[in-house]
């Protein structure tokens, strides 16, 4: 049962061209949804996050849109960069009364920045 | 610096025999948590540890088992009884309670491989 879905495996995009990396949840009790970058060889890391009371979070040159009923967040990175080249991993979970071992994760999505 | 360790990075182990994967932090975090990726899948959660000597299976534990002796620690042990073990495993922490809801602590994994 994947609560959390990312049905683009791969992206590629152009640098300096904007990077959108689609997820979409079915879960309506989840409220908090995370994205995480993996680099090979690597953990992942922790991106950005964006809570369900606000539709937009942004953080330089990342953003993340939520769209509640849709059920559909998005990343967007704009200028792309090569060394933004990595796994990008959508996560949700229910933060009241939370646990992280309630997370769920996307399959991930592998973003290539070409030069 | 601060981080979490996982050892060893590559396993290769013959059908029938146990191993143990080992996650250190000195994050002095009180939560720990093991997950699996397969090609195509999100992370999917085997145990996670809340404080130290508790732990709870996660959602797909058989075959699996751990300890949480020391705060620091949370080894996994891939039994026999593991159908399926090859794989790469995540080891990952997070500090409920620190205001960042959800944010874990990735280390750099173990791949598993079964001969």
């Amino acid at each position: 049962d994947q609560q959390v879905k990312q049905n683009s495996p791969s992206l590629s995009v152009q640098e300096g061209r904007i990077s959108i990396l689609n997820c979409d949840y079915t879960n309506s009790m989840f409220d908090y949804f995370l994205w995480y970058k993996k680099y090979p060889a690597e953990g992942p890391t922790f991106l950005i996050s964006i809570s369900s009371i606000k539709d937009k979070n942004e953080d330089g040159r990342f953003t993340v849109f939520l769209n509640k009923s849709a059920k559909h967040l998005s990343l967007h990175i704009v200028p792309s960069q090569p060394g933004d080249s990595a796994v990008y991993f959508c996560a949700a979970i229910r933060s009241v009364g939370y646990n992280n071992n309630d997370m769920r994760f996307g399959a991930g999505t592998r973003l290539t920045v070409k030069p | 610096d601060g981080g979490i360790t996982q050892s060893p990075k590559y396993l290769f182990r013959k059908e029938g025999q146990n191993v143990t994967l080992s996650c250190e932090q000195n994050l002095n975090h009180d939560a720990m948590y093991w997950y699996r990726q397969d090609p195509g899948q999100g992370l999917r959660l085997i145990y996670y540890s809340q404080i130290v000597n508790d732990f709870q299976k996660g959602d797909i534990a058989e075959g699996y088992s751990v300890s949480r002796e020391k705060k620091e620690s949370f080894p996994l042990t891939v039994t026999s009884a593991q159908k399926n073990p090859t794989a790469f495993y995540l080891c990952a922490s997070s500090n409920p309670g620190t205001g960042h809801t959800g944010e874990l602590f990735f280390g750099e994994g173990s791949r598993l491989t079964v001969l």
